[in-house]
């Protein structure tokens, strides 16, 4: 079974605090991405890799930065949280060499930035 | 960038009856695909189009893939209460990387 892990479901942090969010995933996938999910404007992609140490912006890349050191795992990092980062935030994986396109998902984490 | 368009934004709908949902875009895309998330969980892919014109069943769920390539509807049968979530359209052009509908929240009434 394919699976997607993502460290917290629920985080409380302060404004101004970095946030380290953390995705594993155990299917020797090559392509990893961060995405955060608000109420009417569903999925945005924040930063994708397409391998170990590469990293591209996605659609809304302000405000936060990633790693991948390692080819399963793909860290979101919130510089200095603030409340406009209160959000639900996906992972999700794929194969370079998949035929379907589909993202894999983690269960999401819920950050609140007070 | 790209944006898909989704509607409804919600259903409220009684146990056992059918829905629909679509997408459109201004933009063609060479693949759609249908997710859904459960209350607490990640979106889990429901069905996969690769064709114009392709019409796709999986259980209750219908999906088709516009002839145009720029819309996508799926529809569910029979409604049951654990159909309850939100329903998200996607449609991949190049690369890897999917472009997503707003989602559509479905509530069941029993």
């Amino acid at each position: 079974d394919v699976k997607v892990t993502q460290s917290s479901r629920y985080l409380v942090k302060r404004t101004g605090e970095k946030v380290f969010l953390e995705c594993v995933q155990d299917m020797d996938h090559e392509n990893m991405f961060w995405y955060r999910q608000d109420p009417g404007l569903g999925l945005r992609l924040i930063y994708f890799s397409y391998d170990v140490k590469m990293k591209e912006k996605g659609d809304i890349p302000e405000g936060y930065s990633v790693s991948r050191e390692k080819k399963e795992r793909f860290s979101l990092i919130l510089e200095s949280a603030s409340t406009n980062q209160t959000s639900m935030y996906l992972c999700a994986s794929t194969s370079a060499r998949g035929l379907y396109n589909e993202q894999f998902f983690g269960p999401g984490t819920r950050l609140t930035v007070l | 960038g790209q944006q898909l368009n989704q509607s409804p934004q919600s259903m409220f709908i009684q146990e056992g009856e059918d829905v629909s949902m679509n997408c459109t875009s201004s933009s063609i895309f060479n693949t759609w695909l249908w997710y859904k998330q459960d209350p607490g969980e990640g979106p889990v892919l429901l069905i996969a189009l690769y064709k114009a014109g392709e019409l796709t069943s999986n259980g209750r769920l219908t999906a088709q893939f516009g002839i145009t390539r720029k819309d996508s509807f799926l529809n569910i049968s029979a409604s049951i209460p654990s159909d309850v979530g939100i329903y998200f359209c996607a449609g991949h052009l190049w690369g890897n990387k999917l472009v997503f509908g707003a989602g559509t929240i479905l509530r069941v009434k029993s």
